[in-house]
């Protein structure tokens, strides 16, 4: 099993640009998300979804849009990418029921570092 | 606004030793979780505690959980230079989609 996987890795985009990251899992999760991490700042929540064609705002949803369209894949599109969205970005998933072994626990992918000009 | 908030927020011990870790919340919750972030990897799952539970135990990790001042510590024992990383507390609040709030971290650096 591949996990989550994000692509692409690394992205360098001009002010007014627009792009999409994917995430793709391969464990059947019913919730996925995507988080930002900023220096000294932890990660935030930007937007979420609960199941296939959900989606859902988080902490920080302004600037960002998703879709959810396949149960495996979580898309977070930039329509106009602002310096202040330079981030490394993080998509998780998990599953939604208690009985799982692993119930509650989020799962990584190894990031998307954006940097906008 | 962050939920937890970690505490030291920087932490540098010598191989061998214990490194305690503390996160503090602010409202109620269904678990807290322990998070290890290598330096420009992604978030790695450590240890999850349910709010009825106190004290919780995974190989050298031990985490306890206080509800009543919504505080919780992670102890690592015996400390390696490969412990070295971030590690994160996060919560999941009553009512969420399992939805995590992350604390800021405490990076943690173990000298061989």
């Amino acid at each position: 099993n591949a996990g989550v996987t994000q692509t692409p890795k690394f992205r360098v985009l001009k002010t007014g640009q627009s792009m999409t990251l994917l995430c793709a899992q391969d464990m059947n999760h019913e919730y996925m998300y995507w988080y930002r991490q900023d220096p000294g700042m932890g990660l935030r929540l930007i937007h979420y979804s609960v199941g296939e064609g959900t989606t859902a705002k988080g902490e920080v949803p302004d600037g960002y849009n998703v879709s959810r369209l396949k149960k495996q894949n979580f898309l977070l599109g930039l329509e106009s990418a602002a310096p202040s969205q330079t981030s490394v970005y993080f998509c998780a998933s998990s599953y939604s029921s208690d009985r799982v072994r692993r119930a509650g626990e989020l799962f990584f992918g190894e990031g998307s570092r954006l940097t906008v000009l | 606004s962050q939920q937890g908030e970690e505490d030291p927020q920087a932490l540098s011990i010598q191989e061998g030793e214990n490194a305690t870790m503390n996160c503090s919340y602010k409202t109620s919750i269904n678990n807290l979780q322990w998070y290890r972030q290598n330096s420009g990897r992604g978030l790695v799952h450590l240890i999850l505690i349910r709010s009825n539970e106190r004290e919780k135990h995974s190989g050298r990790l031990r985490v306890t959980l206080d509800t009543s001042k919504k505080s919780s510590s992670l102890l690592i024992t015996a400390s390696r230079a490969a412990d070295t990383a971030s590690y994160f507390c996060a919560t999941e609040r009553v009512g969420s989609a399992r939805q995590l709030t992350f604390g800021s971290g405490t990076q943690l650096t173990v000298l061989p």
